[in-house]
């Protein structure tokens, strides 16, 4: 079985400062993992994936996460926050298998100005 | 189509009525998924269709919620007896099969149920 943890439910940043939000998993396969943001009254948008190539992802708009396999770990990061960058963010675990894909419980990200 | 379509994109009912919600995948992919978001809250996973066949029904909260697939590309999920806790936004996600791992999901946009 799967599972992701966000150990994080918000995380609140000033603007210009770097962001960590986390996430572990569990998995019996060797997984896919994703990173998705959700913002305000708006839909899913994928930000980054992970499917066994390089363990340092880079996404969209200057994110990035690396696969720690030791740390079961897929921490998602970015150097210098922005205030559009306030949103949910969720980390997700396909394990492969044909099992479905699980989505962790979300980190609400706050920027300050 | 370009990308997850749903509709309705909004329904209001009476407490007791059914309801159907549609889903159209991405043309060509084989693994969709519903969930439920309710205000404030993360994704709630539903059911999960591989193909037509349904490997995974967990998350459907109770025999109120059932859900089909036909052709191996729309859905349908229908909520018999709908009550006010009911209430929330429906999301349907469609995604390619890579060996058996399931790839990115793309998401629609989604049909916000309203129980009065």
């Amino acid at each position: 079985a799967q599972s992701v943890t966000q150990l994080d439910s918000h995380v609140s940043v000033s603007e210009g400062t770097p962001v960590l939000l986390r996430c572990n998993y569990s998995s019996s396969y060797s997984p896919s993992l994703f990173w998705y943001v959700q913002h305000p009254n708006k839909g899913l948008q994928l930000l980054l994936k992970y499917t066994s190539a390089a363990t340092l992802v880079k996404g969209i708009n200057g994110f990035e996460a690396e696969f720690k396999k030791s740390e079961t770990s897929f921490h998602l990061t970015k150097p210098s926050a922005h205030m559009s960058d306030a949103a949910e963010y969720f980390c997700v675990v396909s394990p492969g298998g044909y099992q479905k894909v699980t989505f962790g419980t979300g980190t609400k990200l706050q920027v300050i100005p | 189509g370009a990308g997850v379509s749903q509709s309705p994109s909004n329904k209001v009912t009476e407490k007791g009525k059914d309801v159907e919600l549609r889903c159209d995948p991405i043309s060509g992919h084989t693994a969709l998924y519903w969930y439920r978001q309710s205000l404030g809250q993360g994704l709630e996973f539903l059911i999960y269709f591989q193909g037509n066949s349904a490997p995974d029904k967990s998350g459907l909260p109770s025999d109120r919620f059932s859900a089909e697939r036909t052709g191996g590309s729309v859905s349908t999920l229908t909520i018999q007896r709908t009550q006010q806790e009911d209430s929330a936004v429906y999301l349907c996600a469609s995604s390619l099969t890579a060996g058996s791992v399931i790839d990115t999901q793309y998401f629609g946009p989604g049909t916000r149920l309203t129980v009065l």
